[in-house]
């Protein structure tokens, strides 16, 4: 069975920058037809797609982040991970990880349990 | 990022039927089709649907999905109390190179 398990720190400064890793266990995350995304939530409000790689490297980011977005894989690790530059108030959201079905068609299907990262001094 | 349109909110009984609907444009649900995700309060979303009508093991029958043009919808019957939830369209937008979501259904059981 497929896991996905979110990690990093629950708090992060303003204009610092917010460090996230997914581990994944159960597959390999260079499995062929998946890419590895970034899902966030801020506290009662919608999903919001960040990004997402594949474990060769290639990224599709969401354009509303790209400018401080990067998304990088450790395939030895079997990991994936998320760094958001400059965060303000408004980046205080639960980090979900999850994995990409992509090719004829595209979805999410296994996601981690999330993670809640806020922004405050 | 332009997403996908999802009414806020939807209540029906006990036992009846819903229809969720996520509409979109032909770079995304017209083109890809959607999936449709649940949420319960605390908890991660949970895949219910992908490519319009393909259920994951697991999920009950009563939960189908279908597409019209640049239109998703869910369609859940037999209402039960556990179907109280959030619920989410997703699809790939060519245009964009990225995923786009929906702000999401409240669905309300009484």
């Amino acid at each position: 069975q497929l896991q996905l398990q979110e990690s990093g720190p629950g708090l992060v400064e303003p204009s610092e920058t917010l460090s996230l890793a997914c581990t994944v266990s159960g597959d390999s995350i260079s499995s062929y037809s998946y890419y590895w995304g970034w899902i966030r939530q801020p506290p009662g409000k919608g999903l919001e797609w960040i990004g997402s790689i594949y474990y060769s490297g290639s990224t599709y980011y969401n354009p509303s982040l790209k400018s401080r977005v990067t998304i990088s894989v450790d395939t030895s690790k079997n990991q994936f991970s998320l760094k958001l530059s400059s965060v303000t108030a408004a980046d205080t959201a639960v980090y979900y990880c999850a994995r990409a079905i992509t090719g004829t068609t595209y979805y999410f299907d296994y996601w981690g349990q999330g993670t809640l990262v806020t922004v405050s001094s | 990022q332009a997403g996908l349109t999802q009414p806020p909110s939807v209540s029906k009984g006990l036992r009846q039927t819903a229809t969720l609907t996520c509409t979109g444009n032909s770079s995304n649900v017209g083109n890809q089709g959607a999936s449709w995700l649940q949420q319960h309060q605390g908890h991660p979303p949970k895949l219910l649907s992908y490519r319009n009508n393909n259920r994951p093991s697991g999920i009950s029958e009563r939960f189908s999905a279908s597409r019209s043009g640049n239109t998703a919808s869910l369609t859940i019957t037999g209402l039960q109390p556990e179907d109280e939830a959030d619920y989410y369209c997703s699809a790939w937008d060519s245009s964009l190179t990225g995923w786009v979501f929906g702000g999401g259904t409240k669905l309300t059981v009484l």
